[in-house]
């Protein structure tokens, strides 16, 4: 079993619609979780660290459930340069192991 | 300020032939990390230094990998008699945490993409 699960998709939205990607984990040891966002042909960049009382950062939501090893990500208002794939992160000791990313389109 | 940068970009490399990629991290930054990207995948974590200490090579697929970060800043990732599935991108990221507990946030450079014929 992979240390990350991810729904690769893809995602087609149209511009405005909410959006919400899902990641389940499989080592309960596991410390801090992050989302990351990668371009095409684009080094991943962190989007947000993700904390168990769920934290929001503008249109972006992030949700952690440790009990369900379960991370989301909820996009409102999809804009159409959050076109990208979103990778989830979970750090385990020295170790990141990174989700084989979500494709989202946000279609005018 | 300067990012993390990487070198070369692009390589590519006949099987069998020897390759070294750089990573220049951020000024400062403890932590430096060796990903593996294959096409369609997410980064694939390679192994991981605390200073120039190599603390986790758990991700080297084989023998043929090896890293180095002699003076704690600057590493280089070697990889020995190249095969054509070692064709990937290869990330370098860095993160300042000093604790070693917590890595914290890391900052990639933008890869090397090396093709092995």
């Amino acid at each position: 079993r992979k240390e990350v699960e991810q729904d690769p998709g893809p995602f087609n939205v149209p511009e405005g619609a909410t959006v919400a990607f899902n990641c389940t984990y499989s080592n309960s040891a596991s410390q801090s979780f992050f989302w990351y966002r990668q371009d095409c042909r684009k080094e991943p960049k962190l989007l947000m660290s993700v904390y168990s009382s769920g934290n929001e950062d503008g249109r972006f939501t992030a949700q952690l459930n440790r009990a369900s090893q379960y991370i989301s990500l909820l996009i409102r208002d999809s804009k159409l340069s959050d076109s990208a794939t979103y990778l989830c992160v979970v750090n385990t000791g020295n170790q990141f192991y990174f989700g084989t990313g979500t494709s989202l389109t946000v279609i005018p | 300020g300067a990012g993390v940068s990487q070198s070369p970009r692009y390589k590519v490399a006949k099987r069998g032939q020897d390759v070294a990629l750089r990573c220049d991290p951020i000024s400062g930054h403890v932590s430096l990390f060796w990903y593996q990207q294959a096409l369609g995948q997410g980064p694939e974590f390679l192994t991981y230094f605390q200073n120039e200490a190599q603390l986790d090579k758990s991700g080297l697929p084989s023998d043929r990998f090896f890293a180095e970060r002699p003076e704690g800043s600057v590493s280089t990732l070697k990889i020995q008699r190249t095969q054509q599935e070692d064709s990937a991108v290869y990330l370098c990221a860095s993160s300042l945490d000093r604790s070693g507990r917590n890595p914290g946030t890391q900052y990639f450079g933008p890869g090397t993409r090396l093709t092995v014929l």
